[in-house]
């Protein structure tokens, strides 16, 4: 099977714009989860998907969004970019939920805002 | 709320001594335990995880942990590591009730040749 892709997997963007991310799931597999990773802050979850639905949600402000679509792919948006949004972000997938099951990792998405 | 400690942020070990990473989480509720490794530039790859079972647990690349209900602590352990070992390796939990992954800050293994 192929892994979790990202697209894209790097982009710089300005301070105020808005930023797409999308994450591609192992086939088969129901969960999405997407991660904001900074050397400061370490690995924070952001929030899951289940079937088109956002089963968990960690503690971020509204600016960031994200959906689910029936083929399981996903997507996370990011409005009004700040300086701090800058990060590595990463998508997982599995099979069960977020924490139960194994979750498969894409190689990231490497966001840098100016 | 759980919370996940691992106690060092980098160990530096010599290529083929044995290495320890330490884990400890807040919540003696049950869980489910997981070690990820993330090598540069790359996303996160699981090594082990308890379910249940056997509190010895053993991975790939020659890791292992042990689950330690008492001590609500779940180390990595690796009798000799080897350059290719060089990376960062994160400790996860959840707890049973609500199956959200709560992750430690990282530790950086440091190989010296």
């Amino acid at each position: 099977k192929a892994g979790v892709t990202q697209t894209p997997r790097y982009l710089i963007k300005t301070r105020g714009q808005q930023v797409t991310l999308s994450c591609s799931p192992i086939s088969g597999h129901r969960s999405v989860s997407w991660y904001q990773q900074t050397p400061g802050q370490g690995l924070q979850f952001l929030f899951e998907y289940f079937s088109e639905t956002q089963r968990n949600k960690g503690n971020f402000p509204g600016r960031f969004s994200g959906r689910q679509f029936s083929n399981s792919r996903s997507e996370m948006n990011v409005s009004t970019l700040e300086l701090g949004d800058s990060a590595l972000y990463l998508c997982a997938s599995s099979e069960a939920s977020q924490g139960a099951g194994e979750q498969y990792f894409g190689p990231g998405t490497r966001l840098t805002v100016t | 709320a759980q919370s996940v400690t691992q106690l060092d942020s980098q160990v530096p070990v010599f290529e083929e001594a044995p290495v320890e990473l330490r884990c400890n989480y807040s919540s003696s509720v049950s869980v489910y335990l997981f070690w990820y490794v993330q090598y540069p530039n790359q996303g996160l790859q699981l090594l082990l995880k308890y379910l249940s079972g056997s509190t010895l647990v053993k991975g790939i690349n020659g890791f292992e942990a042990e689950f330690n209900k008492s001590q609500t602590s779940f180390h990595l352990r690796k009798p000799s590591v080897h350059i290719s070992d060089t990376a960062e390796y994160f400790c996860a939990v959840s707890d049973k009730s609500n199956y959200q992954l709560i992750w430690g800050a990282g530790t950086k293994l440091i190989i010296k040749p």
